[in-house]
């Protein structure tokens, strides 16, 4: 079966980090880019970053940029996501979606993220 | 506010028909196919619609999308109970370099 599994999500302050990580099951990961989508409590659908299936094209959301990092590991099969500088609006679930020639096929369960004092 | 424009709510009865709007640009839709997503309440997003108007396996034909010039638009024909969700527009940008989703709209079925 097809899976991605999203874990890492908690409570933090703002300014804190937190490490999302995401782990792909079913299918051949290198053959995919990655994404990391997020839908704020009650809001819309945000994409956040993505990163091609061997690391060689990267990009980010503005709202994002200089503050969070993708990266994957493809021996391990993982998508992780370093969230540094956190701000309240960054609270929100975050999805681990795989990309398929720009289609988002499948999303995972999501992880919440609060950023709160 | 989202640069793809989507109508906040749509509503219809069983067995209806409907249709929800997605209006971007030149640099977002005009140069790039359109993707729909449905999202179930308290469920991840579900892929509906990609290339502008391909359904995936499993998806009923009551769905179909469609495309032109810098607007998108998804059809639901035979509404049913079911398809009580928010349905959101998604196209890459040429010019943020990004992916771009509408805002969504909510589909309430009376």
């Amino acid at each position: 079966e097809v899976q991605l599994v999203e874990s890492g999500g908690g409570l933090v302050k703002p300014g804190g980090s937190l490490r999302l990580s995401c782990i792909a099951s079913g299918f051949t990961f290198t053959t995919y880019a990655m994404n990391w989508v997020r839908q704020a409590p009650g809001k819309g659908l945000e994409w956040v970053s993505s990163i091609g299936n061997s690391r060689n094209s990267i990009f980010y959301a503005d709202s994002v940029k200089g503050r969070f990092t993708i990266s994957r590991d493809n021996a391990k099969n993982s998508l992780s996501l370093q969230m540094n500088s956190l701000r309240a609006e960054d609270t929100a679930v975050y999805y681990c979606v795989r990309e398929r020639d720009e289609i988002f096929d499948i999303w995972g369960p999501g992880t919440m993220v609060t950023v709160s004092s | 506010q989202s640069v793809l424009t989507q109508p906040p709510s749509a509503s219809g009865t069983p067995g209806q028909r409907v249709s929800i709007s997605c209006s971007g640009s030149s640099s977002n839709i005009g140069s790039n196919r359109v993707s729909w997503y449905q999202q179930l309440p308290g469920t991840a997003p579900k892929l509906l619609i990609y290339r502008n108007d391909q359904r995936p396996s499993g998806v009923p034909d009551r769905f179909s999308g469609s495309k032109s010039g810098t607007s998108a638009s998804l059809a639901i024909s035979g509404l049913r109970s079911e398809d009580e969700a928010d349905y959101y527009c998604a196209a890459w940008d040429d010019r943020l370099r990004g992916r771009l989703f509408g805002g969504g709209t909510k589909l309430t079925v009376l």
